[in-house]
């Protein structure tokens, strides 16, 4: 089914554990982000791919590395997770510099 | 002070009635969106507008950049209308990032 999928839509890890979270899109969008959602915060922008091999800082990118060697891939990795990274993790993409996103799921990532 | 705001927070209502949601901005921006979020789900794009006036079903969204300002409208609404009603602006220039305001979780009671 085309889309926007992300693994695992679950993950419990825990502290200093290293963590990748996988986001696959299936509508060759040049633009995909990462968000997390946080009770209080909203979304948060942590990091964002214009196009394969070019990612850019968001608002909150401490503590994540991102990659982008396809068009349809774009994982986020925890380096050394900390109890303040759970949260729900949301992948989107778009076609255009200011287009709609398209959502993935979400992961929800508890961090004992 | 956050930079997109949202109102009310949460808001109930009866199946039936008319119901608006705000989002001011103090930003200049060149787009803003309307996001729909359900319960445990996903997030849904609803709108996205620069100017003017939007309408999809029951759902109309307006924009006055001018005064900074967005209204989400739900007429007739339905329980299955109850979610997370967020909005989200890009800001003004090459920007490709979005600004999402808090939300405002909606509950529509039979």
């Amino acid at each position: 089914d085309a889309g926007i999928t992300q693994s695992p839509r679950y993950k419990i890890t825990e502290t200093g554990r290293q963590v990748t979270l996988m986001c696959h899109q299936t509508w060759s969008h040049s633009y995909m982000f990462w968000y997390r959602q946080d009770l209080g915060h909203g979304l948060r922008l942590i990091y964002y791919s214009a196009a394969a091999d070019i990612t850019d800082k968001g608002e909150v990118p401490d503590g994540y590395v991102v990659s982008r060697s396809k068009t349809e891939n774009f994982p986020l990795t925890l380096e050394s997770a900390t109890r303040s990274q759970t949260s729900v993790y949301f992948c989107a993409s778009s076609e255009k510099a200011q287009g709609t996103q398209y959502f993935g799921p979400g992961t929800r990532l508890t961090v004992l | 002070k956050n930079e997109v705001e949202q109102s009310p927070q949460n808001l109930t209502a009866q199946e039936g009635e008319f119901i608006t949601i705000n989002c001011s901005y103090s930003v200049g921006i060149s787009a803003l969106h309307w996001l729909q979020q359900h319960p445990g789900g996903g997030i849904v794009s609803l709108f996205m507008l620069s100017s003017g006036k939007k309408k999809h079903g029951r759902l109309i969204a307006t924009i006055n950049i001018q005064e900074k300002h967005s209204s989400l409208h739900i007429t007739a609404s339905h329980p299955r209308d109850s979610a997370v009603y967020i909005c989200a602006v890009f800001w003004g220039g090459a920007t490709n990032k979005l600004i999402f305001g808090t939300g405002t979780l909606l509950a529509v009671q039979p």
